[in-house]
């Protein structure tokens, strides 16, 4: 059975960088699949952050791209999200995922994700 | 930026058929999936590429696209399916997921 599971502060302030790790089991990152971040503010819906995969290549989403670094750790089976700058915006529920692609020669689409980690909530604030 | 479109709001009765859309410009180029997600918890995938139901996903749930929407169909609605769902598809202009905006379903 394929487990996600986030961790990381669940306090984070102002201007400074939001930092998170996902570790996988049941599954070794490293056979594939595409692994992402996917946010969510309190009330609100869903929002992509980004996707890696186990070579290191990722997509970022445009918004936020400035910000982001993902990064995965196929010894540990774990993958990791980092964003800097935060601002009371930044607050929400922050989810991983493992998703499947489609394409070849070197030309991916990040698919559905399933399987999700529980979630973490990351709250930005002073 | 690309936005995938669905209504705010769906409600049914139980054991009718609930349809919830999902319309975007480019979207007969892209597989759609569609999640469920009830309050608290994590979303659970119930179609993927289009049409395809994953393992224990109930029958009752059903996809399909036509052009530039999709269509999730939840046939003889039970009150466990009251819910939040949510539309995904993949933006290849700007290789970025999209999510919609997501439809709340009332079963009463």
């Amino acid at each position: 059975q394929v487990q996600l599971q986030e961790s990381g502060p669940g306090l984070v302030k102002p201007s400074e960088t939001l930092s998170l790790n996902c570790a996988v089991s049941g599954y070794s990152i490293s056979s594939g699949y595409y692994w992402g971040w996917i946010r969510q503010p309190p009330g609100k819906g869903l929002e992509w952050i980004g996707s890696i995969f186990h070579s290191g290549n990722t997509y970022y989403n445009p918004s936020l791209k400035s910000r982001v670094t993902m990064s995965v750790d196929t010894s540990k089976n774990q993958f990791s999200l980092k964003l800097s700058s935060v601002t009371a915006a930044d607050t929400a529920a922050y989810y991983c995922a493992r998703q499947g692609y489609y394409g070849s020669g070197g030309y991916y689409s990040v698919g559905y994700s399933d399987y999700w980690g529980q979630g973490t909530l990351v709250t930005v604030s002073s | 930026s690309y936005e995938l479109t669905q209504p705010p709001s769906v409600s049914v009765s139980p054991g009718q058929t609930a349809s919830i859309t999902c319309s975007g410009d480019k979207l007969g180029d892209e597989y759609v999936c569609w999640y469920q997600q009830k309050p608290g918890q994590s979303p659970v995938l119930v179609i993927y590429q289009d049409y395809k139901r994953p393992s224990g996903i109930p029958e009752r749930f059903s996809g399909s696209k036509s052009g530039n929407t999709a269509t999730l169909t939840i046939s003889g609605a039970q009150a466990m399916d009251e819910a939040a769902y949510y539309c995904q598809a993949w933006d290849s202009s700007t290789t970025s997921v999209v999510f919609g905006g997501g439809t709340k379903l009332t079963v009463l």
